[in-house]
């Protein structure tokens, strides 16, 4: 059973700083992983979508990596601001029968002004 | 633009009484799911629906419902079955697995806005 587990549950950190988010699964068999930010009371917003047999993938002040046999991926936030305040969430696709997806409980973000 | 709706964004609910949310999306997605979160876990799988008058239960299917009756449409009825439904939901859609290969976008979930449900 695939169980993904993102640590930090929070963090703070002032504006300007760069960050990174952790994201572990226990299943290395992946179709993708996918990063996603949700505002309080919000739906998920898709950030970064890395399949299988991709490193890393990257988006304006965001890069995402992956490392299969290690079972880890990395949401890398550059110069960080008081907007990117959210809770980040990681989610894994199975590779197997119906490519479930399991989530992460996700890392509350605050950046201070 | 396209997206999915989905509504109401809040629905109250007395015991005993069905409820039903609505979910509809312009991606032209085969695939679709409804996802419950409550605080402190994971999005957990409720049902899930690859193709139009075909679906399947997820992980906590107990005391709901749903049907796909047309592509863009999958709503979940939560029923009075269901013990503890006071939480949020959030359908999802996506490209069905057999659009997979070769696109660089398999796989890619995306989200509503969610509906929020309390019992009273």
């Amino acid at each position: 059973k695939q169980e993904v587990t993102q640590i930090p549950a929070a963090l703070s950190v002032p504006e300007g700083e760069n960050l990174v988010l952790n994201c572990s699964f226990t299943d290395s068999a992946i179709y993708n992983l996918q990063w996603f930010r949700q505002d309080p009371g919000k739906g998920l917003t898709s950030l970064l979508l890395i399949q299988s047999s991709q490193r890393e993938q990257t988006s304006g002040r965001l890069n995402a990596s992956l490392d299969k046999s290690s079972g880890r991926s990395t949401l890398y936030i550059a110069a960080s601001q008081p907007g990117d305040s959210a809770t980040y969430l990681c989610a894994v696709r199975g590779s197997g029968g119906y490519q479930k997806v399991t989530f992460g409980t996700g890392t509350k973000l605050q950046v201070i002004p | 633009d396209g997206g999915i709706t989905q509504s109401p964004k809040y629905l109250f609910r007395k015991e005993g009484q069905n409820v039903t949310l609505s979910c509809e999306q312009n991606l032209n997605h085969d695939a679709m799911y409804w996802y419950r979160q409550d605080p402190g876990q994971g999005l957990r799988l409720i049902y899930y629906s690859q193709i139009v008058n075909d679906f399947q239960k997820g992980d906590i299917a107990e005391g709901y419902s749903v049907s796909r009756e047309k592509k863009e449409s999958f709503p979940l009825t939560v029923t009075s079955a269901q013990k503890n439904p006071t939480a949020f939901y959030l359908c999802a859609s996506s490209i069905n697995d057999r659009g997979w290969r070769g696109n660089p976008f398999a796989g890619e979930l995306f989200f509503g806005e969610g509906s929020r449900l309390t019992v009273l």
